[in-house]
């Protein structure tokens, strides 16, 4: 089946700073990549549909110009979290969806922020 | 609005007995449902999908669910639990009746005792 890639797995960093986190779908293009947000014992929400080529679709009350989602090829999304603060640290997964529109996930990478 | 609910957060059975997970869906217009699970550390895999074909949807490792309108339910079942189903499930409901954006349920946990 079609696999998706996240890297890195997990991350640490300081508050702050800005980490980057990449999906890459590995055998097949995807216009359209999901990212999601999923606190610990929570379940998964939505913050945004990145579609390649032009601007990424934010939900309600996820910001901007705090998360920045770039899809610059058919094949990578990333999802950049800016200024991180210890209240950003979740596990962060996305899916991109392939032309039959089915969606495939990645395994999540786990972002921790002191 | 679509919207899905979980009944139960944490199933509790033993090896070689019967799993029911119940699901509750709201759409107002015909859904398309799934039902993902989700390892410790590994990422989401799908069970299953109903796409307003047979009601009655057989997944992968002997789950299936059956889609009742009726009762707006979407319930997963598997005849005996094994060991190595122990996980998370997720009920999902896809807007636009595709694989569109995915509203997740809050989940329930499976427990397998010996």
């Amino acid at each position: 089946g079609a696999v998706v890639s996240q890297h890195p797995s997990w991350v640490i960093c300081k508050s702050g700073t800005s980490v980057k986190i990449e999906c890459r779908s590995l055998d097949f293009q995807a216009t359209t990549m999901f990212w999601y947000r999923q606190f610990p014992k929570q379940s998964l929400m939505l913050m945004a549909t990145s579609n390649e080529g032009s601007k990424a679709t934010y939900e309600q009350g996820v910001e901007k110009d705090k998360f920045l989602i770039n899809h610059a090829s058919l094949t990578l999304s990333t999802l950049t979290v800016t200024s991180a603060h210890p209240e950003d640290s979740s596990f962060y997964i996305c899916s991109a969806r392939d032309s039959y529109n089915e969606q495939f996930f990645g395994p999540g990478t786990r972002l921790t922020v002191l | 609005a679509q919207s899905v609910t979980q009944l139960d957060s944490h199933v509790s059975v033993s090896e070689g007995t019967p799993v029911l997970l119940r699901c509750n869906y709201s759409s107002s217009y015909s859904p398309s449902l799934f039902w993902y699970v989700q390892h410790p550390n590994k990422g989401l895999q799908l069970l299953l999908k109903y796409t307003s074909a047979a009601t009655l949807v057989k997944g992968i490792n002997g789950f299936e669910a059956e889609f009742k309108k009726s009762e707006t339910s979407f319930h997963l079942t598997k005849p005996s639990a094994h060991m190595s189903d122990a996980a998370e499930y997720f009920c999902v409901v896809s807007l636009g009746g595709g694989y569109n954006k995915l509203i997740f349920g809050a989940g329930t946990r499976l427990a397998v005792h010996p």
